[in-house]
C-alpha cells in the first residue's frame, strides 16, 4: 500500500494569516496518463469529509479560491492563503493511483 | 445533486455480521461513470477504504486485503441503493463508517451521513 504522510499533524492559525499542510508519499502518484492521483480533503466538526482539491491543483466545485494545491510526484502542499474561522477541521491528502486507496493521518486545523 | 442516506445498525455483537445500507438519489448505483464506496473511520486506524462496486458492462467488486475474506459489497438496482455485509465483527472494526460516490477526477466527492458502529456485548 502506498503511505501517505502529512505534515504537521496540528496547526494554530490566527484569522486572515496563511496555513500550509505538507504531504509527502511513499510511492509518485504521476500516472501515465499523465495525470497525478493527489487529493486533499477537509473534515469538518462532525461533518463527513468533504473534496476540496482534485489532481493535486483543481479546486472542486464550490471551494474559495483560498484553497491551493501544488507539487508533483511524491511531495504536495496544500495552502490557505487567509485562514477564516469556517476552515477549522481535519485537512487529509488521499492517493488513487492505486488499489487501495490511501489517505494521510489528517492535520487538525484550529483557530487562535 | 447526489445525496447518499445510510442505514444500520449502530451496535453488534462480536462474532457477527454488520450490515449497512446506502440508498442514492440524483445518480445511479448503476451509472457507468461511478463507482460506490464504503470507508471506515476510527482513532486507531483513520480513515479507511474497505471496498467499491460499479457497473461496466457487468457488475465489478474490489476489496481491500484487509478485509477482503469478511466483506461483500452488493449494488440493488431495484430500490437503487448499495450495501455492506462485514462479517466475524471484532472491537477493532468499531468506527464510524461511511458510503461515498467516486467519479473519474472527483474520487469521494459525495459521502453519507457516517454511522457509528459499535462493536461489544
Amino acid at each position: 500500500d502506498i503511505a501517505m504522510t502529512q505534515t504537521p499533524l496540528s496547526l494554530s492559525v490566527t484569522p486572515g494569516q496563511a496555513a500550509s499542510i505538507s504531504c509527502k508519499s511513499s510511492q509518485s502518484l504521476l500516472h501515465s496518463d499523465g495525470k497525478t492521483y493527489l487529493y486533499w480533503y477537509l473534515q469538518k466538526p462532525g461533518q463527513s469529509p468533504q473534496l476540496l482539491i482534485y489532481e493535486v491543483s483543481n479546486r472542486f466545485s464550490g471551494v474559495p479560491d483560498r484553497f491551493s494545491g501544488s507539487g508533483s510526484g511524491t511531495d504536495f502542499t496544500l495552502k490557505i492563503s487567509r485562514v477564516e474561522a469556517e476552515d477549522v477541521g481535519v485537512y487529509y491528502c488521499m492517493q488513487s493511483i492505486q488499489l487501495p486507496q490511501t489517505f494521510g493521518q489528517g492535520t487538525k486545523v484550529e483557530i487562535k | 445533486q447526489v445525496q447518499l442516506q445510510q442505514s444500520g445498525p449502530g451496535l453488534v455483537k462480536p462474532s457477527q455480521t454488520l450490515s449497512l445500507t446506502c440508498a442514492i438519489s440524483g445518480d445511479s448505483v448503476s451509472s457507468t461513470s461511478a463507482a460506490w464506496n464504503w470507508v471506515r473511520q476510527s482513532p486507531s486506524r483513520g480513515l479507511e477504504w474497505l471496498g467499491r462496486t460499479y457497473y461496466r458492462s457487468k457488475w465489478h467488486n474490489d476489496y481491500a486485503v484487509s478485509v477482503k475474506s469478511r466483506l461483500t459489497i452488493n449494488p440493488d438496482t431495484s430500490k437503487n441503493q448499495f450495501s455492506l455485509q462485514l462479517n466475524s465483527m471484532t472491537p477493532e472494526d468499531t468506527a464510524v463508517y461511511y458510503c461515498a460516490r467516486n467519479r473519474p477526477g472527483a474520487p469521494f466527492d459525495s459521502w453519507g451521513q457516517g454511522t457509528l458502529v459499535t462493536v461489544s456485548s
